[in-house]
Parts: structure tokens; sequence; C-alpha cells
């Protein structure tokens, strides 16, 4: 059963551009998530993560929104870098428990 | 670099056998964390360790087990592997406990062939 979803296995976005990226979760108690970012032969890099005492975090280019009563996160990444052209994993969790992670989606910025 | 070490890189080994997948983890972090990442498939927890005591347990099989030791060093133990059992497998540490953002080795990839 997964409890955290990422729909789209992939996006394709012009450079400078937004990109967003979507992930859905079931479990209303998770109050803690993340986002992951995934070059091929690397392990996966912290991006931004938010609690869920909040609805918005801003690290420079990357904003991560969440909507608790649809219980979905977003990462917005602005403006888009040929860089950005990775795999990105979002993970939700419950204080005190194991984090779940989504399948991935993989974001092409397209100089 | 994330300061996570992961080896073997690659290990292919057959049906039946045993593996040791090997972690060190960020220095002064203490917790590890392992993960299993199948073709297509998002990264599925196994287990946490906390300055060598187990703390959570994922959908880990009971042909899997791991520990992690007085130096802070972890390692999945892997047993009467299936070809299913092919995968990256993950490790990642932290320093906190809980709610907090993880540092990912590199991975090591079994083939079980």
């Amino acid at each position: 059963d997964q409890q955290v979803k990422q729909n789209s296995p992939s996006l394709s976005v012009q450079e400078g551009r937004i990109s967003i990226l979507n992930c859905d979760y079931t479990n209303s108690m998770f109050d803690y998530f993340l986002w992951y970012k995934k070059y091929p032969a690397e392990g996966p890099t912290f991006l931004i993560s938010i609690s869920s005492i909040k609805d918005k975090n801003e690290d420079g280019r990357f904003t991560v929104f969440l909507n608790k009563s649809a219980k979905h996160l977003s990462l917005h990444i602005v403006p888009s870098q040929p860089g950005d052209s990775a795999v990105y994993f979002c993970a939700a969790g419950r204080t005190g428990n194991q984090f779940y992670f989504g399948t991935g989606t993989s974001l092409t910025v397209i100089p | 670099d994330s300061g996570v070490t992961q080896t073997p890189k690659h290990l292919i080994t057959a049906t039946g056998q045993r593996v040791t997948l090997r972690c060190s983890p960020r220095s002064g972090d203490l917790s590890v964390y392992w993960y299993q990442q199948s073709l297509d498939q998002g990264l599925q927890f196994l287990i946490q360790y906390y300055n060598g005591e187990e703390r959570a347990k994922g959908n880990i099989l009971e042909r899997f087990s791991a520990q992690q030791f007085p130096d802070l060093h972890s390692e999945l133990n892997l047993s009467s592997l299936e070809l299913g059992d092919s995968a990256l497998y993950f490790c990642a540490s932290a320093f906190r406990e809980m709610n907090t953002e993880a540092f990912f080795g590199q991975g090591t990839r079994l083939t079980v062939v």
C-alpha cells in the first residue's frame, strides 16, 4: 500500500520557467515532509523539508507547499535550471516513525 | 560527497547465498537507516538504528537483518537470497533520531543471479 504517491513519473520544463512537482499522501497523521533530489549513480540528497505546523517553506529557488486538508504537497523550483534535472522524491512520516517515500518524478529542464 | 560510505558499490551473487552490506555514517551521526530501491519503485524503508539500538522497522524480510556497532557503522545482512532481492540498497545517516533530513550514501547495487 503506497502511502506516498508521486503520480507524475516525469516532467519537462523550459529553463527559466517554474517546475512544480506534486506529491500526495494518505495518512493524515503524517507531520513531517521532505524532498530529496537524486542524480544518476548517486544517493538521494536532501533538498527541503516542512513540518505540519507550516504550510510553506522556502529555501532560495525551492519552495515547498503543504495542504494538509488535501493531503498534498508540492515543490516549486523557480527559476528552473538545467542542473535541476534529476529525480525528485518526496517523503512523509509521523514523528517517531519511519518515512515513506514516493516513487519519484524525473525532472528534465530544457536549456 | 555526503560523507556516508557504503561498501561494496556492486555485488553479484547467486540465489541462496548470503551477503553483508556495510555502511559508515557521517562523522557524528548517530542514526543509520537502510532503504531498498527496486526497479521503478520508491525507496522502501527497511530499518533504523540510533546509537546502537534498533529504533524503527519497516517492511524488512525475516531473511534480512541488520545491526549497528559501537563505532556506529552498520551492516545489513541478506540471506537465502532470491532473484527478487536484486535492488539498490541505500544507507542514510542523521544526527538526530527523528524528524530530520538524512544523508544518503551512493548505494550498493545487488544483483542476484
